[in-house]
C-alpha cells in the first residue's frame, strides 16, 4: 500500500496568516497517461464527517473558498490556506487514489 | 440532493458481528461504487473497502480480509457493511462515502454518510 505521510501534525496560525500542509507519498501517485496525480485533501470537524476540498491534487471542489488550494505532483504535495478564518479550525487529510486508497495520518490547525 | 443516510448506534461484545446501513438517495444507485472510511476515536482515516453497486464487485484493505463483508441491496439503494469477529480495535465511528460526480470510478470522495459509532466493549 502507498503510505501518505503529513507534516506537520499540528499547527497554529494567526487570523489572516497563511497556513501550509505537507504531505508525501511513498510512490508517486502521478498517472503518466494523463499526467494527473491522484490525490486529494479533506476537511474534517469535530463530529463531522470529512469535506473534499481538492482533488487530483489541485482542482478546487466546487464551493470550496478560494483561500484553499493544492499544489504539488508525484510525491510531494501542499495544501494551502492563504488567509486563515476561524471555521478553518479542524483537522485536514491528504489522501491516495492512485491504488488501494490510503490516508495521510492528519494534521490539526489552530489559531495562534 | 446526494444524500447516505447510516444506521444509528451498535453496541457489540468482542467477538460478535455488526451490520451498517447506507441508504443512498438522489442520484442513480448503481452507477457509483460505496466506500467504506473508518476512525477510531481521535484517530485519523482508514478506508476499509468498497463495492460496484452495479454487479457487487468489492475490494478489501488486506487487514480485514476475511472479516468484512459488504453488499448491497439496489431494490431499496442500500449498501451494507457486516464485520465479524469484533474485538476492541474495532471501535471506531464508521463511513460511508460515494464518488465524485466527474470521475465516478476513482475514490475521490465527495459525499459522505454521517457516521455510525460502533462500540465493542465486554
Amino acid at each position: 500500500d502507498i503510505v501518505m505521510t503529513q507534516s506537520p501534525d499540528s499547527l497554529a496560525v494567526s487570523l489572516g496568516e497563511r497556513a501550509t500542509i505537507n504531505c508525501k507519498s511513498s510512490q508517486s501517485v502521478l498517472y503518466s497517461s494523463n499526467n494527473k496525480s491522484y490525490l486529494a485533501w479533506y476537511q474534517q470537524k469535530p463530529g463531522q464527517p470529512p469535506k473534499l476540498l481538492i482533488y487530483w491534487a489541485s482542482t478546487r471542489e466546487s464551493g470550496v473558498p478560494d483561500r484553499f488550494s493544492g499544489s504539488g505532483s508525484g510525491t510531494d504535495f501542499t495544501l494551502t490556506i492563504s488567509s486563515l478564518q476561524t471555521e478553518d479550525v479542524a483537522v485536514y487529510y491528504c489522501q491516495q487514489y492512485y491504488s488501494i486508497e490510503t490516508f495521510g495520518q492528519g494534521t490539526k490547525v489552530e489559531i495562534k | 440532493q446526494v444524500q447516505l443516510v447510516q444506521s444509528g448506534v451498535e453496541v457489540k461484545k468482542p467477538g460478535a458481528s455488526v451490520k451498517v446501513s447506507c441508504k443512498a438517495s438522489g442520484y442513480t444507485f448503481t452507477n457509483y461504487a460505496i466506500h467504506w472510511v473508518r476512525q477510531a476515536p481521535g484517530q485519523g482515516l482508514e478506508w476499509m473497502g468498497s463495492i460496484s453497486a452495479n454487479n457487487g464487485y468489492t475490494n478489501f484493505a488486506q487487514n480485514l480480509q476475511g472479516r468484512v463483508t459488504m453488499t448491497t441491496d439496489t431494490s431499496t439503494s442500500t449498501a451494507y457493511m457486516d464485520l465479524r469477529s469484533l474485538t476492541s480495535n474495532d471501535t471506531a465511528v464508521y463511513y460511508c462515502a460515494r464518488g465524485h460526480p466527474t470521475v465516478t470510478t476513482l475514490g475521490i470522495f465527495a459525499y459522505w454518510g454521517q457516521g455510525t459509532l460502533v462500540t465493542v466493549s465486554s
